[in-house]
Order: C-alpha cells, then structure tokens, then sequence
C-alpha cells in the first residue's frame, strides 16, 4: 500500500527567507507525486506535480520540488517565502491506473511566516 | 474558466439525519473523486467515479454513504443515519483520466 509521510507538523520561517518542506513517499514502482496547497477553510490548490523524466519540477508560485528515489523523498523548495505563502502543505502519491487513481496524501505540514 | 463547485458549503445538521451533498466537476473531465478531511489530516480516498460507473469505494465508505453520478457529470453523496464521527470536510475533486486532480471548495459537515 502506498502511504506519505510529512514529518515536520508545523514550521515557522520569516519572510524573505527559503523553505523546504519534507515529503516521503512508499511505494513499490514509479510513483506519481503531488504537492497541494490548503488555505483555511478553503479546497486543495496544485502547486506542482511529478509523473516522469526530469527529476526537478517548477511550480506555480516560485515552489519547485526535487524527486529523489533513493531517498525516496519529493522535498518542497522556495528561495524566498513570501507573508501569503501561510497556508498547510500537502504532499500525495499516486499510483496511476493500478489504483484507479486514487491520491494518499500526508497528514500536511503547517507554515507560518513571520514578518 | 470554471473550476469544481460543491454545494452547499456548510452543513450544520443533528444527529440521525439524512444529508446530501453536491459536486460539479470540470466540465470536461470525466473522473470525480471524493474524499474527507478531518480536521489537522490530509484528505482520505472515499470513491471515485469515470464517467457514471463507479470504480472504487474505500473501506472508509460505509453501507451509511452512497454515491452517484447519474448523468456522468454532476455527483451526489449522501450519509444516511448521521453519525458525530462524520463531522469533517467533504472534498471532491475532478480529473481528466489519469491527469492531476482539481479539487472544489468543500463542504464542511458538523452532526450535533
């Protein structure tokens, strides 16, 4: 079974400085990996996503991710956080067809920005 | 550019009751999934829908929830007999096949 683990609950950073959030995946073959963004109250935004080829993905938002299957790990990044980037951070796995598609997602990371 | 809408927003009802819940996908997408989302954890997989068929139901989903899709577009899901555990937000989500997963706005349950 394929299963998500985010091990920071919640991280604080200061505005202006980089982020990286921790993601690790199970899973037997190539996954599929998806990183959500969740504002209070309010549904799950795409920020970026891994099916195959190169290893580091773009974003939307200046957030970029590194697949890593060795460890396996799919680590989110910014250079530089911005005050509304405050929100809970979801990272999925897929498995594509074999699982009708269906999304495990972690129990999510909060972030805080401070000013 | 219309994105997925659930409907209504906030259910507030007592415990015991029937509720139903709405989703309208993308319009051109043909898979809508279901999840729930209690509070401080991520989303879990309840079912998911290609076209009208449903494909797969989670252990998650008991013989208390049923979904639908008549049309292949719009969804319903439905709790019989509420339960206070059922309290948590109800996200659906649509996709075009095998292609990332949009997710509308929710509905937020709370069983008194």
């Amino acid at each position: 079974a394929q299963s998500v683990t985010q091990p920071d609950i919640h991280i604080t950073v200061s505005e202006g400085a980089s982020l990286e959030l921790r993601c690790n995946y199970s899973y037997g073959a190539t996954p599929y990996l998806f990183w959500y963004v969740q504002s209070p109250g309010q549904g799950l935004q795409l920020l970026l996503k891994y099916f195959s080829g190169d290893t580091l993905v773009q974003g939307i938002k200046g957030f970029e991710a590194e697949f890593k299957r060795s460890q396996s790990s799919f680590n989110l990044r910014k250079p530089s956080v911005h005050w509304s980037d405050a929100a809970e951070y979801f990272c999925a796995v897929g498995a594509g067809e074999t699982s009708g598609s269906r999304l495990t997602f972690g129990e999510g990371t909060q972030l805080t920005v401070n000013p | 550019d219309t994105g997925v809408s659930q409907d209504p927003r906030h259910k507030i009802t007592k415990r015991g009751q029937n509720v139903t819940f709405r989703c309208d996908p993308i319009s051109e997408h043909n898979r809508l999934y279901w999840y729930r989302q209690t509070l401080g954890q991520g989303p879990e997989f309840l079912t998911y829908f290609q076209n009208e068929a449903q494909l797969e139901k989670s252990r998650l989903l008991s013989d208390r929830f049923s979904a639908e899709r008549p049309k292949g577009s719009f969804s319903t899901l439905e709790i019989q007999r509420t339960e206070q555990g059922d309290s948590a937000m109800y996200l659906c989500a649509s996709s075009l096949y095998f292609n990332e997963q949009f997710f509308g706005p929710g509905t937020r349950l709370t069983v008194l």
